[in-house]
């Protein structure tokens, strides 16, 4: 199953609403995840399936979709949340997708 | 709480095999899936394959011919092997633990070690 992620960067100032978008290339059922990974560190778990907040995950992140459609939504950034964000299945195999890139405009 | 330390060569020249162990602090390695991922420089996460606690593992499709990952229960590490290596294999590489979601087979990465850089050259 292939992850699409868009868009590939997103710019925007903190405070501002952030939408990222995962697209599976056939259903991964809600087995999805989303991880945000900051520069020399390891990935976070921030969302699974699907809509779940991770333990720890502050309540501004949250997540939707279902079948082939998702979507991380952060409400208001805050500056810590400038990271790249991937999206993950475990449905068929277990793929990553591209990640998207949330920087300061 | 659980930690994971990857350790390992740092270099690895063409055409050898890379192997990496992870170790798990805090837990026991007796549950769950372990998993393997990597990251080229530059660019997004690779899995690479995972093993569950009773020693079945599954591999990425694109690797497979080249991977073993194992379980060593009495010393609380996981491994991994992946032979001739070539310069695309250089990344960092990461384990990290899986956990149970929601579902009977939903699992997600909860805890992950550090990574460890990889380098394939002569």
């Amino acid at each position: 199953i292939v992850l699409t992620q868009s868009p590939a960067t997103l710019s925007l100032s903190p405070g501002e609403r952030a939408t990222l978008s995962c697209r599976a290339s056939q259903s991964v059922n809600n087995y999805l995840a989303w991880y945000q990974q900051k520069p020399g560190q390891a990935p976070r778990l921030l969302i699974f399936d699907a809509s779940n907040r991770a333990t720890g995950i502050p309540a501004r992140f949250s997540g939707s979709g279902s079948g082939t459609d998702f979507t991380l939504t952060i409400s208001s950034l805050e500056p810590e949340d400038f990271a790249v964000y991937y999206c993950q299945q475990r449905s068929n195999w277990l793929t990553f997708g591209g990640g998207t890139k949330v920087e300061i405009k | 709480q659980v930690q994971l330390q990857e350790s390992g060569p740092g270099l690895v020249k063409p055409s050898e095999t890379l192997s990496l162990t992870c170790t798990v602090s805090g837990g026991f390695i007796s549950s769950y899936y372990w998993s393997w991922i990597r990251q080229p420089p530059g660019k997004g996460l690779e899995w690479i394959g995972y093993i569950y606690y009773s020693g079945s593992a599954t591999y990425n499709p694109s690797l497979k011919s080249r991977v073993t990952i194992s379980l060593d229960t009495s010393k609380n590490q996981f491994s991994l092997k992946l032979t001739s290596v070539t310069a695309a294999d250089t990344a960092v590489y990461y384990c990290a633990r899986e956990v149970n979601g929601y579902y009977p087979n939903s699992y997600y990465m909860d805890v992950w070690g550090k990574g460890t850089t990889v380098t394939v050259s002569s």
